[in-house]
């Protein structure tokens, strides 16, 4: 079974940073392309960013602020932010490429949130 | 970037019911849409890929159709743990983008 845990969210300044983990199982980690995705309290989704094994892609709204990055050996997959803003706030999920598709999504983590506040 | 609507917004339905909810892309997409199925406090749940092929694990009672800008979801006989919110996204190019949800509640 796919399983996709988020953590690292919590409550930081404006301006200020954090660092979110999600740890996959279930499948390989390695081979498949991953995404993170946000959702505004009470708004709808937005895709953030995409990593593959030799790439990365980031949303006009967070690129030069956001860093995906993973770790193939720890099966585990991150999203480095900085500068953030108060329209950061989100819960952000981690989302698996859905294999053979441009930008399609199957499986989500239960997502972490990130409140950005002072 | 591809614009998605979603209609309607919100509506009211009762157990056993048949719904359709219709997704518009503001330019083709092929056949590259989504559609996922959140309930409140949860992560969105695929249910349907390429407009029409059902998720594994996904009853049949949900089924996607369309291509090209017009697409739609059905909902045959409505149970009490269908009531969510629905998105669809198009993969067709990037970004990927999202409806603004349609918001199922019971009359």
């Amino acid at each position: 079974e796919v399983q996709l845990v988020e953590s690292g969210g919590g409550l930081v300044q404006p301006g200020g940073s954090l660092r979110l983990s999600c740890a996959a199982s279930g499948f390989a980690f390695s081979s498949n392309s991953m995404n993170w995705v946000r959702q505004a309290p009470g708004k709808g989704l937005e895709w953030v960013s995409y990593i593959s094994s030799s790439s990365t892609i980031y949303a006009d709204s967070v690129k030069g602020r956001f860093t995906i990055s993973r770790d193939n050996a720890k099966n585990s997959l991150y999203l480095q932010m900085s500068s953030l803003r108060d329209e950061d706030t989100a819960v952000y999920y981690c989302v698996r490429h859905r294999s053979g598709s441009t930008w399609g999504f199957d499986n989500w983590g239960q997502g972490t949130l990130v409140t950005v506040s002072s | 970037d591809i614009q998605m609507t979603q209609s309607p917004s919100s509506l009211s339905a009762s157990v056993g019911d048949r719904v359709t909810i219709t997704c518009r892309a503001s330019q083709g997409i092929s056949n590259y849409l989504a559609w996922f199925q959140q309930k409140p406090g949860k992560a969105p749940k695929s249910l349907i890929y390429d407009a029409s092929s059902l998720q594994s694990g996904v009853p049949s009672k949900f089924s996607g159709s369309g291509s090209g800008t017009e697409f739609t979801l059905t909902i045959s006989s409505l149970q009490p743990e269908d009531f969510a919110t629905y998105y669809c996204q198009q993969y067709n190019r990037y970004p990927p983008t999202f409806g603004g949800g349609t918001k199922m509640e019971i009359k």
